[in-house]
This record gives C-alpha cells, sequence and structure tokens, in this order.
C-alpha cells in the first residue's frame, strides 16, 4: 500500500520567481515511481516530472525539477521562473514498479497543492 | 492524434438512478484506468483493464459500481442506485504498457452530480 500527503493546501508566486511544492509518501514498495501532475480549470491531468526510485540523480523537465530525499521519503517540486499559465492544482502521486522495470499504472494521488502565481 | 475523450462532460442524476459514463482511450493504448476525484481531493483509483479484462478492480468502492471494456478499447463505468455521495468528476486514464515508462494520458473527466 502507498500514501501520498501534501502538507500545503495552497501557495502563491510572484512571476518569474522559483516555488517549491512539498510531498511525503510512504511505500512498501522496493522500486517505485514519483510523479507530479498538474491538473488547470480544464480538469485534464498533465503529467509534469517523473522520478524512478532507484535512480539517484534529480529528474529535470526545462523549469521544473524535482528534489527527491529517498530515506526521508520526500518528493518536493521546484517551478523556477514561475509563469502566469503554471496556474494550476498540482498532484504528487506514486505508483510501483513491475517486474520489468517500467510503472504499474495504478497512480495514488496526494491531496493536491493550488498554486496561485501573481503577475 | 486525438487524446482521451470521455463523455459526457457533466451528467446530473436523480439518488437511486443508474447512470453511465464513457470513455474512448487514445487509440492502440491498451491499458485504461478509471479514478474518481471528489471536490478539492486527489483522484481516487478506481479500477484498471489491462486489454479486455480488469487487471485490477481493487479501487471500486462497492458493488453498485462496474466497468466494462468488451472490445479492448472503449470503456463504460457503470453505477447503479446512486447515491449523493457518488458525486464526483470521474477520471479516465489510457496508456501504452509497452513504453518505457507507461506514462498515463488523462481525458478531461466526467463531473456526476447526484440530487
Amino acid at each position: 500500500a502507498q500514501t501520498v500527503t501534501q502538507s500545503q493546501p495552497e501557495m502563491s508566486v510572484q512571476e518569474a520567481e522559483t516555488v517549491t511544492l512539498s510531498c511525503t509518501y510512504d511505500t512498501s514498495e522496493s522500486d517505485y515511481y514519483l510523479f507530479w501532475y498538474k491538473q488547470p480549470p480544464s480538469r485534464q491531468m498533465i503529467l509534469v516530472i517523473r522520478q524512478e526510485a532507484y535512480k539517484q540523480q534529480n529528474a529535470t523537465e526545462n523549469r521544473f525539477s524535482v528534489n527527491f530525499q529517498k530515506a526521508a521519503k520526500s518528493f518536493s517540486l521546484k517551478i523556477s521562473d514561475s509563469q502566469l499559465g503554471d496556474a494550476a492544482m498540482y498532484f504528487c502521486a506514486c505508483s510501483k514498479a513491475n517486474a520489468g522495470g517500467t510503472s504499474y499504472g495504478k497512480l495514488t494521488f496526494g491531496q493536491g497543492t493550488i498554486l496561485t502565481v501573481h503577475p | 492524434g486525438a487524446g482521451v475523450s470521455q463523455t459526457p462532460s457533466n451528467k446530473v442524476t436523480e439518488k437511486g438512478k443508474y447512470v453511465e459514463l464513457r470513455c474512448d482511450p487514445i487509440s492502440g493504448h491498451t491499458a485504461l484506468y478509471w479514478y474518481r476525484q471528489s471536490l478539492g481531493q486527489g483522484p481516487e483509483f478506481l479500477i484498471y483493464f489491462q486489454g479486455t479484462g480488469a487487471a485490477d478492480d481493487s479501487g471500486l468502492p462497492n458493488d453498485r459500481f462496474f466497468a466494462v471494456r468488451p472490445e479492448g478499447s472503449v470503456s463504460t463505468l457503470k453505477i447503479q442506485r446512486t447515491e449523493r455521495g457518488d458525486s464526483a468528476v470521474y477520471l479516465c486514464a489510457s496508456s501504452s504498457p509497452g513504453g518505457p515508462y507507461n506514462e498515463q494520458f488523462f481525458g478531461p473527466g466526467t463531473r456526476l452530480t447526484v440530487l
């Protein structure tokens, strides 16, 4: 079983500044994946970034990067040079890995963090 | 190509009625997932199909909920004797497990309101 906790219901940032969203998780799996998803008002979930637990190097995707602390079971998202289009609900999620190393698919989500970007 | 589509986008029904929610996955995606998202919460897993069969239905809350995928493409989530607590956004996602990460692509969801 897995649990994902996001302790920040809301965050705000000024345009062009940097913001960090927090996530902690718990899992009994030895191999797993962690994700950050963005959900704008249109409701469509969009994958922002993924991290494979066995990889020590933190994942980065353009302005988005993670700080993965495996021992602490922490997985925070840093958004640099924030843009108005980054405003959305952000969800942290976890899935176990298949024997072949891919994500099993069934995602466990946190409660979400609403990000507001001020011009 | 087209993404995951869900119909209807909104559904209002009365307590006790039966509803069907439809999901059209991305063409060629063999895996399909249903999630339920209550207001202000993260999505909760309901069921996962690999092809026509339910590979994992551990998230279905009770026997009023049932899902099918008879031809391995379109899926229908069926809810019998709806209750006000069933009100939520129902999200569908699909993926291609043969890919390197089995990334899920989500549809826009169906907002179900039970009066």
